[in-house]
């Protein structure tokens, strides 16, 4: 397998334009996790998903977020409008059954807002 | 809430032993992860602690004493490429990540 795939690898967007971050969990695994991390706050669950539906989307910061998972391949992560403080690394990740199985995580993807 | 706590930095000679500490406070929880994350890239599972005592994987081993809301992890006869950050993550309902300890290791 090729384990969870994300693209881009990075993003420079300048302030107020829209980012949209993609994500291909492993095939199989019912659960789907989006992550934030910053050298500050270190890595934070930002939502994640089981068969596709939304559980818990407490950790998204502000309604500028949003996340869907139309299928059980393909999930991505919106910011719109970005700002300066949005830059950070966004990992996905996934895995195989409960919440809290071991997670495989994706290379993230790396936004710089300017 | 939960909290976790780790040190910073850290630094060792190649072919020695280290051990990274964490202390955590949580109403309850599954268990307890080691993620090892080089820079630039993702975290990968390196070890998971249930039950209290030490659970021994090639080089790397990990300790959980629930009563003592503490967890180690040791790494023996190190290498350079074990230069990377080691994350404590509490499993509760979700994963909470510790922001980790960044270990250097020197010739």
């Amino acid at each position: 397998d090729a384990g969870v795939i994300q693209s881009p690898r990075h993003e420079v967007t300048e302030m107020g334009q829209e980012v949209t971050l993609r994500c291909k969990p492993i095939s199989g695994h019912d659960y789907l996790f989006w992550y934030r991390q910053t050298m500050m706050r270190g890595l934070e669950l930002l939502i994640y998903f089981n068969n596709n539906v939304p559980i818990d989307d407490s950790g998204m910061p502000e309604d500028r977020f949003s996340a869907k998972m139309p299928n059980a391949s393909f999930s991505t992560l919106k910011i719109q409008p970005s700002e300066p403080r949005d830059s950070a690394v966004y990992f996905c990740a996934s895995s195989l059954t409960r919440s809290t199985d071991t997670q495989y995580f994706g290379p993230g993807t790396r936004l710089t807002v300017l | 809430g939960q909290n976790i706590d780790q040190p910073t930095e850290m630094t060792a000679t190649e072919g020695a032993i280290v051990q990274i500490n964490c202390t955590y406070q949580t109403s309850g929880f599954n268990g307890l992860f080691w993620y090892q994350q080089h820079a630039g890239e993702a975290p990968t599972f390196l070890s998971y602690n249930v039950l209290d005592g030490l659970e021994e994987k090639g080089r790397f081993s990990s300790f959980l004493s629930r009563s003592k809301g503490y967890s180690y992890l040791l790494l023996k006869e190190l290498q350079m490429k074990d230069s990377a950050s080691y994350l404590c993550v509490l499993n509760t309902d979700k994963l909470i990540f510790g922001t980790g300890t960044r270990l250097q290791v020197f010739p």
